[in-house]
């Protein structure tokens, strides 16, 4: 099994500001079959970044994702008020099927 | 619209069993794979199983793997998670999610998520 570790755990920063969050796999991840996810407190996930670097429908630019094998970030290039969440990196290029998550960054504002 | 809409939820003594539902619309039902996922109190996600288009093909989680069956009826395009044996560590917020695969022997990414449902086991 994959497992995913992100960094920080909390992230402290204010609104305007750049945030850069890590997830780290314990073994590649096959063809960068990493996402990335935003949660509010009492609502489901929502998807922000497939295939490592893709944006799904509907998420602003100022969200973007990079990496391969290994290491994965996921950039806020500045930060709004609804931002602040728990983010979670989620891979499912596993064989056979399955998918692990992270145990999730939560960005909270400074 | 793509709407996701779990039901069935609620208190379940340990070895008990529970039947969650996920009514579905706004999109091509039988063209996508579907997906439960949990969260346990003020926990991470968890995933828990997948079911193919067709419903063909089946996946699980080693925690739930035995105890929970995963189905779907494309005729009333909703999607089940019959859980038995339940213990207290199945606790959790359920979600059902869209699933967008790779490959037909995928789980994939989800892209549309319900609200979630509530299962607690306690005695």
């Amino acid at each position: 099994e994959i497992v995913l570790t992100q960094s920080p755990g909390t992230l402290s920063l204010s609104p305007g500001e750049r945030a850069t969050l890590f997830c780290r796999a314990s073994q590649s991840v096959s063809s960068s079959y990493l996402a990335w996810y935003q949660q509010k407190p009492g609502q489901a996930p929502r998807l922000l970044i497939y295939g490592a670097s893709s944006r799904a429908t509907g998420i602003p630019d100022r969200f973007s994702g990079s990496g391969s094998g290994t290491d994965f970030t996921l950039t806020i290039s500045r930060l709004e008020p609804e931002d602040f969440a728990v983010y979670y990196c989620q891979q499912y290029g596993s064989s056979p099927p399955s998918t692990t998550f992270g145990q999730g960054t939560r960005l909270e504002i400074k | 619209e793509v709407q996701l809409l779990e039901s069935g939820g609620g208190l379940v003594q340990p070895g008990g069993s529970l039947r969650l539902s996920c009514a579905a619309s706004g999109f091509t039902f039988t063209s996508y794979a579907m997906t439960w996922v949990r969260q346990a109190p003020g926990k991470g996600l968890e995933w828990v199983s997948t079911i193919s288009g067709s419903g063909g093909s089946t996946y699980y989680a080693d925690s739930v793997k035995g105890r929970f069956t995963i189905s779907r009826d494309n005729s009333k395009n909703t999607l089940y998670l019959q859980m038995n044996s339940l213990r207290a560590e199945d606790t959790a917020v359920y979600y059902c999610g869209r699933s967008v695969r790779y490959t037909s022997s995928s789980v994939g990414y989800f892209d549309y998520w319900g609200q979630g449902t509530l299962v607690t086991v306690s005695s």
